[in-house]
């Protein structure tokens, strides 16, 4: 299957700082990526969709100045995770599709996640 | 009512066991239907991948798809301790995008 990379897989930072965490499909354009919060033991939750070169369209109830999302190239999406405060511990990520990952098929790819703790 | 119903577990289960996983939905606009299987503090890995009803059989995997009922499973044949996982069952359709609607997962634990 076709590879999502997530950078960092861990991250401990302060409360008050930012945090980036970047999202690259390895070997296919991404026309589409999604950015999900998993809390243990429960299911995901999608954030927003980024389409490149687009705003993200963030879900109900996900607040976009706090998620920054930049979805620059075909390959590469961003999500940034201003001020955060220990309520942002999560475990983040993202997935992508298109092209030859399965545009318009609903078929999506799952970078390894990034654990954030905001201390 | 969520969109799709999954039985969070645990399922215990001896070595060499057949498994069945299940999930059910309430939107019949529903097309692709998937499983993934989630090691602990990993991101989720695609098993399966169905295009609306039938069977699909890949290694000791095989995905079960009965839109009549609502109904979608996955079998595991001879179950192995590197089976354990939390298996998510995600679906989406034409008025969804892309976007996946997931169930909640199942704790799957497989005994030696």
């Amino acid at each position: 299957g076709a590879v999502v990379s997530q950078h960092p897989s861990r991250v401990i930072c302060k409360s008050g700082t930012s945090v980036k965490i970047e999202c690259r499909s390895l070997d296919f354009q991404a026309t589409t990526m999604f950015w999900y919060r998993q809390f243990p033991k429960q299911s995901l939750m999608l954030m927003a969709t980024s389409n490149e070169g687009s705003k993200a369209t963030y879900e109900q109830g996900v607040e976009k100045d706090k998620f920054l999302i930049n979805h620059a190239s075909l390959t590469l999406s961003t999500l940034t995770v201003t001020s955060a405060h220990p309520e942002d511990s999560s475990f983040y990520i993202c997935s992508a599709s298109g092209g030859l990952a399965g545009a318009n098929t609903g078929e999506l790819f799952f970078g390894e996640g990034s654990r954030l703790t905001v201390l | 009512q969520k969109e799709v119903e999954q039985d969070p577990g645990p399922l215990s289960v001896p070595e060499g066991a057949i498994v069945s996983l299940n999930c059910t939905y309430s939107n019949s606009a529903f097309q692709y239907f998937m499983w993934y299987r989630q090691y602990s503090r990993k991101g989720p890995e695609l098993l399966m991948y169905t295009y609306s009803s039938g069977n699909k059989e890949d290694g000791r995997f095989t995905a079960q798809v009965d839109k009549s009922s609502k109904y979608i499973s996955l079998f595991i044949r001879d179950s192995q301790p590197s089976d354990s996982a939390t298996y998510l069952c995600a679906m989406s359709g034409a008025e969804y995008g892309n976007k996946l609607v997931f169930g909640a997962g199942t704790i799957l634990r497989v005994k030696s």
